[in-house]
C-alpha cells in the first residue's frame, strides 16, 4: 500500500529552465509534507516543507505547492542548476493529528538530471 | 551545528552474525528515528524515540531487531542472526522538540551487506 507516490522515476531538464517534481498521496490524515534531496552515498537532505494549512511555501529557488483536494503536491525549482541533479523524495506525516512528531512516509523518488 | 553522525558507514558480515549500528543525533534534538532504505525505494520507518522512550515501532522491526537510546542521546540498532534480506541502507534522523512540524535531519547511513 503505497501511501505516497512519485510516478515519474526520472526527469531531465535543461539548465536555467524550471523543474517540476510531482507527488500524490492517499492518506487524508497527512498534514505535513516535506521534500528531500539525496546524492549517492549520502543521506537525504531536507529541502523544504509545507503544512496543510498552507497551499504554497517558497525558499529561494524552491517552491512547494499543496493541493489538498487533489491530494497532490509539487516541487518547483527555478532556475534549475546542474548541482540540482539528484534523487528527490517526497515525504508526509500525520504530525498534527497524532499530537507528536511522527514518522515520515516516503515516495520512491524522482531522479532529476539537469543538463547543460 | 554538527549533523547526524552514523557509524560505521559500511558493514559487511556473514549471514547469521549479529551487527550493531550507532547514531549520534544533532545535539538538543530529543527525537530520533531509524529508517531502512533498499534499492529503488524511499526510506521506510523502523522506530522512533523521544528522549530515551521508544514510542513507536514498525511491523518491519522483527524480533531480531532491537533499538536503544539509554541516556536520550545516541542510539544503537542491533540486528541479531542477520539474513540476506537485511541488506539495506540504515538511516538515522533526528528532529528538534520545538514543535511537531520540524523536519527530520538525516545522517549518511550505514550500508549493511550480508554475504
Amino acid at each position: 500500500d503505497q501511501q505516497v507516490k512519485q510516478n515519474s522515476p526520472s526527469l531531465s531538464v535543461q539548465e536555467g529552465r524550471i523543474s517540476i517534481l510531482n507527488c500524490d498521496y492517499t492518506n487524508s490524515m497527512f498534514d505535513y509534507f516535506l521534500w528531500y534531496k539525496k546524492y549517492p552515498a549520502e543521506g537525504p537532505t531536507f529541502l523544504i516543507s509545507i503544512s496543510s494549512i498552507k497551499d504554497k511555501n517558497e525558499d529561494g529557488r524552491f517552491t512547494v505547492f499543496l493541493n489538498k483536494s487533489a491530494k497532490h503536491l509539487s516541487l518547483h525549482i527555478v532556475p534549475s542548476q546542474p548541482g540540482d541533479s539528484a534523487v528527490y523524495f517526497c515525504a508526509a506525516s500525520e504530525a498534527r493529528q497524532t499530537g507528536t512528531a511522527s514518522k515520515l512516509t516516503f515516495g520512491t523518488g524522482t531522479r532529476l538530471q539537469v543538463t547543460l | 551545528d554538527t549533523g547526524v553522525s552514523q557509524n560505521p558507514r559500511h558493514k559487511i558480515t556473514k549471514r547469521g552474525q549479529n551487527v550493531t549500528f550507532r547514531c549520534d543525533p544533532i545535539s538538543e534534538h530529543n527525537r530520533l528515528y531509524w529508517y531502512r532504505q533498499t534499492l529503488g525505494q524511499g526510506p521506510e520507518f523502523l522506530t522512533y524515540f523521544q528522549n530515551e522512550a521508544q514510542l513507536e515501532k514498525s511491523r518491519l522491526l522483527s524480533d531480531r531487531f532491537s533499538a536503544e537510546r539509554p541516556k536520550g542521546s545516541f542510539s544503537t540498532l542491533e540486528i541479531q542472526r542477520t539474513e540476506q534480506g537485511d541488506s539495506a541502507m540504515y538511516l538515522c534522523a533526528s528532529s528538534s522538540p520545538r514543535d511537531n512540524n520540524q523536519p527530520q535531519h538525516f545522517g549518511d547511513g550505514t550500508r549493511l551487506s550480508i554475504l
